[in-house]
């Protein structure tokens, strides 16, 4: 079955310094792979996405995020972390099989706090 | 223009009664999810609209669940003889269609079963 790791419930980091949030998932074909964030009291928002092309993609608020095939991974970067980044930040991939494009399988999130 | 809303925000319930949530999704936007947020589960899919097709019902979790979409536009989740299992965040997305169009999900609704 299909299914998406992330492997760090909890990260905290320096204001300033840089970010990794690790993603890996199960999956036969060429994924379409998510991340979304959340923040306090607000849904969850789209950070950017990968469906096919250049394995690095660029998103809102400085983030990126790598496809590697060889290591079934998608992880999120972000070269300097502000205080608003804190979030909780979830991977997803969508379900495969026609007639299901579109839900998405969630990893279970990793909270990102911020020190000052 | 206005985003996906859910009402209501918050639902307090006795064990065994049945409730109904709300999700009014973007205009124009064909297609329609529900998802569950609980604590260690995560996010989990419920159901998919997309259209005037048959919608995948694939994640309904039991036969207590149910969803319906009427019109093509707003939809209502509900849960008959709730139990505490099912205490959790309802979150409805909603989009263009399906992939590649992006999902913009509501705030939510909060459901508390006592």
């Amino acid at each position: 079955a299909q299914s998406v790791t992330q492997p760090d419930i909890h990260i905290t980091v320096s204001e300033g310094a840089s970010l990794e949030l690790r993603c890996n998932y199960s999956y036969g074909a060429t994924p379409y792979l998510f991340w979304y964030v959340q923040s306090p009291g607000q849904g969850l928002q789209l950070l950017l996405k990968y469906f096919s092309g250049d394995t690095l993609v660029q998103g809102f608020k400085g983030f990126e995020a790598e496809f590697k095939r060889s290591q079934s991974s998608f992880n999120l970067r972000k070269p300097s972390v502000h205080w608003s980044d804190a979030a909780e930040y979830f991977c997803a991939v969508a379900k495969e099989g026609s007639g299901s494009q579109g839900n998405l399988i969630f990893g279970k999130g990793t909270k990102l706090s911020v020190k000052p | 223009g206005a985003g996906v809303s859910q009402s209501p925000s918050n639902k307090v319930t006795e064990k065994g009664k049945d409730v109904e949530l709300r999700c009014d999704p973007i205009s124009g936007h064909t297609a329609l999810y529900w998802y569950r947020q609980s604590l260690g589960q995560g996010l989990e899919f419920l159901i998919y609209f997309q259209g005037n097709s048959a919608p995948d019902k694939s994640g309904l979790p039991s036969d207590r669940f149910s969803a319906e979409r009427t019109g093509g536009s707003v939809s209502t989740l509900t849960i008959q003889r709730t139990q505490q299992e099912d205490s959790a965040v309802y979150l409805c997305a909603s989009s263009f269609g399906p992939l590649p169009y992006e999902q913009y999900f509501g705030p939510g609704t909060r459901l508390t079963v006592t």
